[in-house]
């Protein structure tokens, strides 16, 4: 069974648009996270939820707006879609990231293409 | 610039080499882990080093940390083309909450 999974895999659409991506964990996870990756497949942190709530929101346009309704989801809604917001969208999800360190589990991306 | 700088960021060996790479960072760590992406494809997360330690094996991989130097190498032995990825080292911050990735080192094994 997928452990983390994000639909959609792809996604293409116009500028201007508003879509959102959606995620699911089944680890039983308490933190999941939302990343962009970039054409240069540089990955940046964009949110972090912690028990359906935000702890990291690291300078996003408010454009993007995360949802967490349970601690197995964490949802992506993106308003007014601009042609930089094209990249790969990965959600991952790990126990509540300690001074220990935490294994995180990423999703399979999304494929946003904005035209 | 960044947290994590992989270097180099590109690499291509025969099966059967070893391949060896990279990671500065910048700041004080908890911790340093290493993940790899193959194509099109999510993370996968290889081996976290704690900063109290220098070196650690798992499989075919071997990673060490110099927190003096702030750097980090992880060398795959006897490499196949299945290892054919991009490799990412990934820093936590201070609290603790946060991992930030570095640019990757793209693999290529040729078979």
């Amino acid at each position: 069974d997928t452990a983390v999974s994000q639909t959609p895999k792809y996604l293409v659409t116009q500028m201007g648009n508003d879509k959102s991506i959606k995620c699911e964990q089944n680890l039983g996870h308490d933190t999941m996270y939302w990343y962009k990756q970039d054409s240069k497949k540089f990955l940046k942190i964009m949110f972090s939820y912690n028990n359906k709530e935000l702890i990291i929101n690291e300078t996003v346009p408010n454009r993007f707006s995360p949802k967490s309704p349970d601690k197995a989801h964490l949802n992506l809604h993106i308003n007014s879609l601009e042609l930089g917001d094209s990249a790969v969208y990965f959600c991952a999800s790990s126990h509540y990231l300690a001074v220990g360190g935490e294994t995180q589990y990423f999703g399979p991306g999304t494929r946003l293409l904005v035209l | 610039s960044q947290q994590g700088e992989e270097d180099p960021q590109a690499l291509s060996i025969q099966e059967g080499e070893n391949a060896t790479m990279n990671c500065s960072y910048k700041t004080s760590i908890n911790n340093l882990q290493w993940y790899r992406q193959n194509s099109g494809r999510g993370l996968v997360h290889l081996i976290l080093i704690r900063s109290n330690e220098r070196e650690k094996h798992s499989g075919r991989l071997r990673v060490t940390l110099d927190t003096s130097k702030k750097s980090s190498s992880l060398l795959i032995t006897a490499s196949r083309a299945a290892d054919t990825a991009s490799y990412f080292c990934a820093t936590d911050n201070a609290a603790g909450n946060k991992l930030t990735f570095g640019g990757g080192t793209r693999v290529l094994v040729k078979p």
